[in-house]
């Protein structure tokens, strides 16, 4: 998975409580996203970041933050979670504005 | 609304047969058509993808059919084998500032039966 890891790989939580999921890159690239995967939907972008400290929003980014103090690792803050965003999240990296982008393995949240 | 829209949900195929997949997009804005396949519990990883200066890529068995006139891109998948079973995401990309926003289909569920 192109040196990308995230954590935790599978979380049950319970509504309201807070959730923070962790995307780590060892491939030193500048551009990070998070995407949550739904059936029928298929990714959706929530947050992207182009540099350290510089984020932006996606398409469905309402009830989500994100932080990046580091090159190295993007996370993603749920800060009140509600039972619509059980999904399958994923992170995905590029190294420029080339077009590729390659994805991790996924955290897989469910909201009871 | 949905910018690439894609079919069919899911697909039943012989080994050995074609596995074909469609896509259809309107933004013309949109400058890059890669293709994702998935397996479960894994991320997509990229399979192969096209920019619309060209009408065909080729890589293996694998075939990226792109149609600008009609705004359509299609992945043909031949000798279709049992491995080849996952799920397939076609996606189109477009410019905006600072990134490329890329847009996703739904997703085709390929079954290649033994």
């Amino acid at each position: 998975d192109a040196g990308i890891t995230q954590s935790p790989r599978h979380k049950v939580t319970e509504t309201g409580t807070p959730v923070t999921l962790r995307c780590h890159q060892t491939e030193n690239h500048r551009y990070m996203y998070w995407y949550r995967q739904d059936p029928g939907h298929g990714l959706r972008l929530i947050h992207y970041s182009y540099g350290v400290k510089d984020t932006d929003k996606g398409e469905v980014s309402d009830g989500y933050s994100v932080s990046r103090s580091k090159t190295e690792d993007f996370l993603l803050t749920l800060e009140s979670a509600t039972s619509s965003q059980t999904s399958v999240y994923f992170c995905a990296i590029s190294e420029s504005l080339n077009n590729e982008q390659f994805f991790g393995p996924g955290t897989r949240l469910t909201v009871l | 609304q949905q910018q690439v829209k894609q079919s069919p949900q899911s697909l039943i195929v012989q080994k050995g047969g074609i596995s074909i997949i469609n896509c259809a997009y309107e933004n013309t804005a949109f400058d890059y058509f890669p293709w994702y396949q998935q397996f479960p519990g894994k991320g997509p990883a990229l399979l192969i993808a096209i920019r619309p200066d060209v009408s065909e890529k080729k890589e293996g068995r694998f075939t990226i059919s792109f149609n600008k006139s009609a705004k359509q891109f299609s992945l043909h998948i031949m000798d279709s084998q049992p491995g080849d079973s996952a799920t397939y995401f076609c996606a189109a990309s477009m410019r905006l500032g600072n990134f490329n926003k890329f847009y996703f289909g739904s997703g085709t569920k390929l079954n290649v039966k033994p």
